[in-house]
């Protein structure tokens, strides 16, 4: 029974770049969230997202990141024009909705050159 | 708005012996989850333990174990019998209940404990 899977697991890109992450939920859930970590730092929440639909998007910046999860494949984050900034660990978690614990995926480093 | 406050950035003790990882969080619910994550080198996160905050009785899975004092709101981690294999970063995380309902509910994630287990 596979985890929640992420891919890339590490990421390059130059300033000014596009990125794509990539996360498919454990089977049977229909809930993902995007979280990110930056260095040093705990996971900060970014989105939440039911399949075809945005639930909470309140810890995402307003600008260059959007986040989807369609109704077949996997969710996408993506982040346009990339700064240093940017640079961090993004981090999956998925779960059947209600009050279950989130499984995490192992995790999406990207590097801004 | 919640909190989560991991006061410990960095512990290190020695293999086997039992080391207390303390949280403390502020919050006006009455119920609520309250959880511990492991997250080794490897960066994936590991659900450890969780509390449910109407239970009274202490969460535990075999080595490690909670103290929860709800009017406290303190939640520390005890793991004994450490191992290398614990070394991680450990983080405390709070989430009310039906989380997603509401447009302002969040998990709420402490800055973690850097935990080194010496050989």
């Amino acid at each position: 029974n596979a985890g929640v899977m992420q891919n890339p697991r590490h990421l390059v890109r130059r300033r000014g770049q596009e990125a794509r992450l990539r996360c498919s939920p454990m089977k049977g859930h229909s809930h993902v969230y995007w979280y990110r970590q930056l260095p040093e730092e705990g996971l900060k929440f970014m989105v939440y997202l039911q399949k075809e639909n945005i639930i909470d998007e309140s810890g995402m910046p307003k600008e260059r990141f959007s986040a989807e999860f369609p109704k077949e494949g996997p969710s996408i984050l993506r982040i346009q024009q990339v700064v240093r900034g940017d640079s961090a660990a993004y981090f999956c978690a998925s779960s059947p909705g209600g009050i279950v614990p989130q499984h995490f995926g192992d995790g999406t480093r990207l590097s801004i050159l | 708005a919640q909190t989560v406050t991991q006061s410990q950035p960095e512990m290190s003790v020695q293999e086997a012996e039992t080391v207390t990882l303390s949280c403390t969080y502020d919050t006006s619910e009455n119920n609520y989850y309250l959880f511990w994550y492991k997250q080794p080198p490897s960066r994936q996160m590991i659900l450890v333990i969780r509390q449910e905050a109407y239970k009274q009785q202490n969460a535990t899975e075999n080595r490690f174990s909670v103290n929860f004092q709800k009017a406290a709101k303190s939640f520390s981690l005890k793991i004994s019998d450490s191992q290398l294999g614990d070394t991680a970063m450990y983080f405390c995380a709070f989430m009310k209940p039906e989380w997603g309902m509401n447009r302002d509910d969040k998990i709420i994630f402490g800055k973690g404990t850097r935990l080194h287990i010496l050989p």
